[in-house]
């Protein structure tokens, strides 16, 4: 199978502060992870492309400085919101990309709810 | 540019009922993949088809069932005797070269499916 974790499920903290989610592929190798914002209702957008190895690409209008990506191993991509503000409360999900067998898909992770009080 | 167009915003149906949820795209690619992803309350993205912009056999996969058209531009997705579980927003997607490396992912709207018992 394709298996894709994250963690926390559920995060509450202070504006101010800044939160850490994790994304592990555990079953596979990815090179390249996605990070998504969803609001309620709404679809997927698509906040940045991380690379094992290499520097996060952002789609435009996405604060790099605020929303720190480290891709350090080929498991595992973590995303920071820095000094966390109530509009950045939102649904935040990642994707692993999965390239055995030529299958090129991405496999989501359960997704993160950050609440910014 | 590439898009994906469900315009299904909310469908209803009573259990055991068939419906077919629709999906048109544009892209200028000629290799390119379509996608059908589940997302049920608890939010997790649970990915259900992926179609080769080469092959246009049609699929079917116990209750689902994909309808890919290329002269249409549509990939259309049928669920045959309903049931409440089938309940939650399907996302259609499509996937694109970005700078000739990671292939991302543009997502529908969504289409939210209510099965009724």
């Amino acid at each position: 199978g394709a298996v894709v974790s994250q963690h926390p499920s559920r995060v509450i903290c202070k504006s101010g502060t800044s939160v850490k989610i994790e994304c592990r592929s555990l079953d596979f190798q990815a090179t390249t992870m996605f990070w998504y914002r969803q609001f309620p209702k709404q679809s997927l957008m698509l906040m940045a492309t991380s690379n094992e190895g290499s520097k996060a690409t952002y789609e435009q209008g996405v604060e790099k400085d605020k929303f720190l990506i480290n891709h350090a191993s080929l498991t595992l991509s973590t995303l920071t919101v820095t000094s966390a503000h109530p509009e950045d409360s939102s649904f935040y999900i990642c994707s692993a990309r999965d390239l055995r067998g030529g299958r090129d898909t991405q496999y989501f992770g359960p997704g993160t709810r950050l609440t910014v009080l | 540019a590439q898009k994906v167009t469900q315009a299904q915003t909310e469908i209803s149906v009573v259990e055991k009922e068939d419906v077919t949820l629709d999906c048109v795209y544009e892209t200028r690619d000629t290799t390119y993949y379509l996608f059908w992803y589940k997302q049920p309350p608890s939010g997790e993205l649970v990915f259900l088809i992926r179609r080769n912009s080469f092959d246009e056999q049609n699929e079917i996969s116990g209750r689902y069932s994909w309808n890919f058209q290329k002269s249409t531009s549509s990939f259309n997705f049928t669920i045959t005797a309903s049931q409440v579980v089938d309940s939650a927003v399907y996302f259609c997607a499509l996937s694109y070269d970005s700078s000739g490396s990671a292939r991302q992912l543009t997502f529908g709207s969504g289409t939210q499916l209510t099965v009724l018992p």
